[in-house]
């Protein structure tokens, strides 16, 4: 069974630009969720997507953004990129069936750098 | 809003020692919390979890006993190997969906 799958594994923008990155979850899950990954701010959520709609959403401004296809394929968009969106994001997908939790598998993460 | 405390590291042991790396955690309601780690360039991988109070996760020789009274989920190893060296995260989940809140990760590196 495939993993979880990143798009790019490394990016590397300047300031201003915009970016989308993709994940690719586990063939059946329906559930995928974005975190940022940094030394100073450690692991934050950012959103998690089911069945093509948004169900859960962290604190980041309006420059994120995410969307999921049908086939659960997931993307997420940053706007205007500034030095301090240089970080590891990484990409969970799980079953999640019926709003409870279950396991979720991490991608290999897009090391993404504003400069 | 929920939150998950900790220790700091680096952690640095000698194999075959004895590992505890504390974590603490602030919720509403009762979540299930868990361990994951990570190595050198990778994901997170899921080591352990707990779903309700008093339960024990275990995993690779790794144990975690859910505390609801202390409000503590301290990760324990009997004898720590070199390939043991990882990053380690305490995480909870409150509710539905999949919102993992995380520690700041703790830093074992383990050492011959």
């Amino acid at each position: 069974k495939a993993g979880v799958t990143q798009t790019p594994r490394y990016l590397i923008k300047t300031r201003g630009q915009q970016v989308t990155l993709s994940c690719s979850p586990i063939s059946g899950h329906r559930s995928v969720s974005w975190y940022q990954q940094t030394p100073g701010q450690g692991l934050q959520f950012l959103f998690e997507y089911f069945s093509e709609t948004q169900r859960n959403k962290g604190n980041f401004p309006g420059r994120f953004s995410g969307r999921q296809f049908s086939n659960s394929r997931s993307e997420m968009n940053v706007s205007t990129l500034e030095l301090g969106d240089s970080a590891l994001y990484l990409c969970a997908s799980s079953q999640g069936t019926g709003g409870l939790y279950t396991e979720a598998f991490f991608g290999q993460g897009t090391r993404l750098t504003v400069v | 809003g929920d939150s998950v405390t900790q220790m700091e590291g680096p952690v640095t042991l000698s194999e075959e020692a004895f590992l505890t790396i504390n974590c603490t955690y602030t919720a509403t309601g009762y979540p299930s919390l868990f361990w994951y780690v990570q190595y050198p360039g990778e994901g997170l991988q899921l080591l352990l979890k707990a779903t309700k109070a008093d339960d024990k996760g275990s995993n690779k020789g790794f144990e975690a006993t859910y505390r609801k009274e202390t409000t503590s989920f301290h990760l324990e190893k009997g004898s720590v190997q070199v390939s043991d060296s990882a990053v380690y995260f305490c995480a909870l989940i409150t509710g539905g969906g999949n919102k993992l809140t995380f520690g700041t990760g703790t830093q074992l590196k383990v050492e011959l």
